[in-house]
């Protein structure tokens, strides 16, 4: 059974930075994408990055601007995502999600997605 | 504003037909997969159809997915009550250097 667990969200101030985890097990990790994207209160989905297998290329969301930084480790099957210069816009539901292949692109997106963790930035 | 355009809300009675659409351009839909998910109150998204019509294994038969050049459509037949949810298409956006790109959801209310 495919589970993913993410943590690391919590209360935190503007300016500061976190790093979410995603545990995965029940499937083969290291030969899939990997994506974070981000629900705030009572909106939409929004896509944040995705890491290809290998681990291959990144790809970030224009919204990023150089804050957010992708990573994984197929040792540990986790996924981070590192934000830095925390804004109150970032406050969100950040959900972790597998890819449906080895590269989240034109034929292949998320398949399986975590129950999330929650990122509230305020003073 | 999301790039995918869908209704913010839809609604049918038990038993009914419901059909979602999901508008966007040449870069998106027209020349790419789309996705569709489902997300209960509370809870996760769920893939409900993928590359444009494909089911995964559990997804009720009464969910399909079409798309004709820049739009597509996701069908339930025979809706029931817990077909109460959020749907939000996605899709690959080959602009920029690439991004993933969703829908602004749609809400389906039961009557």
């Amino acid at each position: 059974e495919v589970q993913l667990l993410e943590s690391g969200g919590g209360l935190l101030q503007p300016g500061g930075s976190l790093r979410l985890s995603c545990e995965a097990s029940g499937f083969n990790f290291r030969q899939y994408a990997m994506s974070w994207i981000r629900q705030a209160p009572g909106k939409g989905l929004e896509w944040v990055s995705s890491i290809d297998n290998g681990p291959g290329p990144t790809n970030y969301a224009d919204f990023v601007k150089g804050r957010f930084t992708i990573l994984r480790s197929d040792s540990k099957s986790t996924v981070y995502l590192h934000i830095y210069d925390l804004r109150p816009e970032d406050t969100a539901v950040y959900y972790c999600a597998k890819g449906l292949a080895g590269a989240v692109t034109g034929p292949d997106l998320m398949d399986f997605w975590g129950q999330g963790t929650l990122v509230t930035v305020s003073s | 504003q999301s790039v995918l355009t869908q209704p913010p809300s839809a609604s049918g009675t038990p038993g009914q037909r419901v059909t979602i659409s999901c508008s966007g351009s040449s870069s998106n839909i027209e020349t790419n997969y789309i996705y569709w998910y489902q997300q209960l109150p509370g809870t996760a998204p769920k893939l409900l159809i993928y590359r444009n019509d494909q089911r995964p294994s559990g997804v009720p038969d009464r969910f399909s997915g079409s798309k004709s050049g820049t739009s597509a459509s996701l069908a339930i037949n025979g809706l029931r009550s817990e077909d109460e949810s959020d749907y939000y298409c996605a899709a690959w956006d080959d602009s920029l250097s690439g991004h993933v790109v969703f829908g602004g959801g749609t809400k389906l209310t039961v009557l």
